[in-house]
Formats: C-alpha cells, structure tokens, sequence
C-alpha cells in the first residue's frame, strides 16, 4: 500500500492563480481531511469529508473548494492564491467506525504565494 | 470552539536529560491522541489514550491521561537525538465523527 500519496511536494505560485493539489489513498478510508500548517499555528483543519459525495468546512475553509467524487481522492483547489495561503498543505484519512481513530497524513505540499 | 493547548512551545535539552510537554483542553475530551512530525516530514500516530487516569509507555516515551480527561502529558526518558521532532496532541472536535482538533505542537531539540 502507497498510503496517503500527495502532489505536487512543492510549489511556487502567483498571487490570483488557481492551482488543485492532489490528495489520493489506498486504504480504503471513508474519512479525509485537509489542514495547513503555519509556524507556531500547529495543524488547522481547512475542509473534512466523510465520504464520497460528502464534504464539509473545517477551522479556516476560505479560498479553499474541496470534492470527494470517490473514495480514493480528495483533492483541495485554490480559487485565487493570496500570499497568506503560503503554507504546508497535509492530507490525511483515517478508517470509519466507532470512535475516533488515528490519522495516516501524506506528506505534504509545500505552497508559496508571492 | 474547542481549544487544545501545549506547553512549552519549544524545548531544548541536552542528549540523556528528560522532556515533558503538557497538553491541555478547553473541553473534557473522550480520548487524546499523540503525534510526532520530524523536521520536513509529516504527522506520525504514537498511541490513543481513552480512559481516566490512563498510563502507557513506548520504550521510552510514556503517556498519561488525566483523571478529569482534560489534559494529558507525555514524558521522554533519557532523550536521543532521535526524539528530535514536533509533538503533537490531538482530541476529538465537538463537530463529531473522526474529526479532531490539534494542539498547538513543543518542538523539541535535542542538543548532542
């Protein structure tokens, strides 16, 4: 098993370009979840879905869009980059069931807005 | 909302001391789950704790949740250059489901 595989690791971006990062697991995972992580901040969660067709906006979900059209993917877009969405980007998913369990992250998308 | 706070943001030691950092919630939590993120990688799951009071180790990692089940600790015995890394916390979020909400992180430095 991959994981939790993320594209592009890095990348570099214009103030007003839209880009989509790529998030894809192979575990078979109902959940997953976007954070960024910003020196000092720790992990805030941008958008969450509980399965396909299912979406829902966490802590800081501005300028972001998320789809789940399947289990396997969630990819984040950003509509019109701003420098304050410089950041690293994680995706993560975890298995459904009872209670809350651990989180498998990728690893990572590191995002520069200039 | 629910808000997890971890003290000290940062620490230093030298290789052979010990390191504790604190983890403390707004809310009483059903359970609190620990991360480590090495330098330029990503969050790796340590272990759950769910009841009152609990206690596990890993070598030389211990973990203890409170009594009230609102803060947690995490204690390293005899740090190795290894253990260098962000800790990380994380209890469920009020929203539900596997949702959880992170703590603010103790970057530890592990001086040779």
């Amino acid at each position: 098993n991959a994981g939790v595989t993320q594209t592009p690791k890095f990348q570099v971006l214009k103030t007003g370009q839209s880009m989509t990062l790529q998030c894809a697991q192979d575990m078979n995972h109902e959940y997953m979840s976007w954070y960024r992580q910003d020196p000092g901040m720790g992990l805030r969660l941008i958008h969450y879905s509980v399965g396909a067709g299912i979406t829902d906006q966490g802590e800081v979900p501005n300028g972001y869009n998320v789809s789940r059209s399947t289990t396997e993917d969630f990819p984040l877009r950003l509509l019109s980059a701003a420098p304050s969405q410089t950041s690293v980007y994680f995706c993560a998913s975890s298995p459904a069931g009872q209670g809350v369990h651990e989180q498998y992250f990728g690893p990572g998308t590191r995002l520069t807005v200039t | 909302g629910q808000q997890v706070m971890q003290i000290p943001q940062y620490q230093h030691v030298q290789e052979g001391e010990d390191f504790t950092t604190y983890c403390n919630s707004s809310t009483t939590l059903s359970n609190i789950q620990w991360y480590k993120q090495r330098p330029g990688g990503h969050p790796v799951f340590l272990i759950q704790l769910v009841k009152s009071g609990e206690v596990k180790k890993q070598k030389r990692l211990t973990f203890q949740f409170g009594e009230a089940k609102k803060n947690s600790s995490l204690h390293i015995t005899a740090t190795q250059t290894t253990d260098v890394g962000t800790y990380f916390c994380a209890g469920p979020d009020s929203g539900g489901y596997q949702k959880v909400t992170f703590g603010t992180g103790t970057k530890l430095q592990v001086i040779p």
